[in-house]
């Protein structure tokens, strides 16, 4: 099992550029989550999907579109990249089993806009 | 609103000394609290999660306590080792339908040889 994986590592993009975030698990989770995370302020939610088909606002949803493209993938979309989203991106899976759920997280992806 | 926050933001230690790290939350209305690493340039890494009802957890070295009416918990490392050096995160579970976390900033632990 690969678990939680991202693409790309790393990127660079100038201001107003649009790019995508891949992500994808194999564990066959329901729910999936994009978070990004900046010095001094922690993890904060993006979007989520909590399960196949719908996808939902988190904490900070401005200047992102997501994508749940199936069960396995959930998508990051910049239309329209600003420096303030420079930032460390994580994505993360989780399985609601009452009783026992936790997420597990992929590497990140970190995302400098000049 | 829920808010998490994580004390001391760093800490450094010798060696085989025990530790605590500490996790307060806002909102007592919590389905669970989750302990994380995190290695620098590096992924989440999951260590303990304690479900509401609980009031411990333990895994190997490490012990995690919640106390829901204070909204506390603390992560107890015992036995320190330099492999132990990362930043360690706590989150709280919001929301029963949506699996929604709410992290602390973390603590820089150092382990010093």
């Amino acid at each position: 099992n690969a678990g939680v994986t991202q693409t790309p590592k790393f990127q660079v993009l100038k201001t107003g550029q649009s790019m995508t975030l891949q992500c994808a698990q194999d564990m066959n989770h329901n729910s999936m989550y994009w978070y990004r995370q900046d010095p001094g302020m922690g993890l904060r939610l993006i979007y989520y999907s909590a399960s196949e088909g719908t996808t939902d606002k988190g904490e900070v949803p401005n200047g992102y579109n997501v994508s749940r493209l199936n069960k396995r993938e959930f998508s990051l979309r910049l239309e329209s990249a600003a420096p303030s989203q420079t930032s460390v991106y994580f994505c993360a899976s989780g399985r609601l089993v009452t009783g026992f759920n936790e997420q597990f997280f992929g590497p990140g992806t970190r995302l400098t806009v000049l | 609103k829920q808010e998490v926050t994580q004390i001391p933001a760093a800490l450094s230690v010798p060696e085989g000394e025990n530790l605590v790290l500490n996790c307060s939350f806002t909102d007592s209305a919590i389905y669970n609290l989750q302990w994380f690493r995190q290695d620098p340039g590096k992924g989440l890494t999951s260590l303990l999660l304690i479900q509401s009802s609980q009031r411990e957890q333990t895994s190997g070295r490490l012990n995690a306590s919640l106390d829901k009416s204070s909204g506390r918990s603390t992560l107890y490392i015992a036995a320190s080792q330099p492999g132990d050096s990362a930043t360690y995160l706590c989150a709280v579970r919001i929301g029963g339908a949506t699996n929604k976390l709410i992290f602390g900033t973390g603590t820089l632990l150092a382990v010093q040889p």
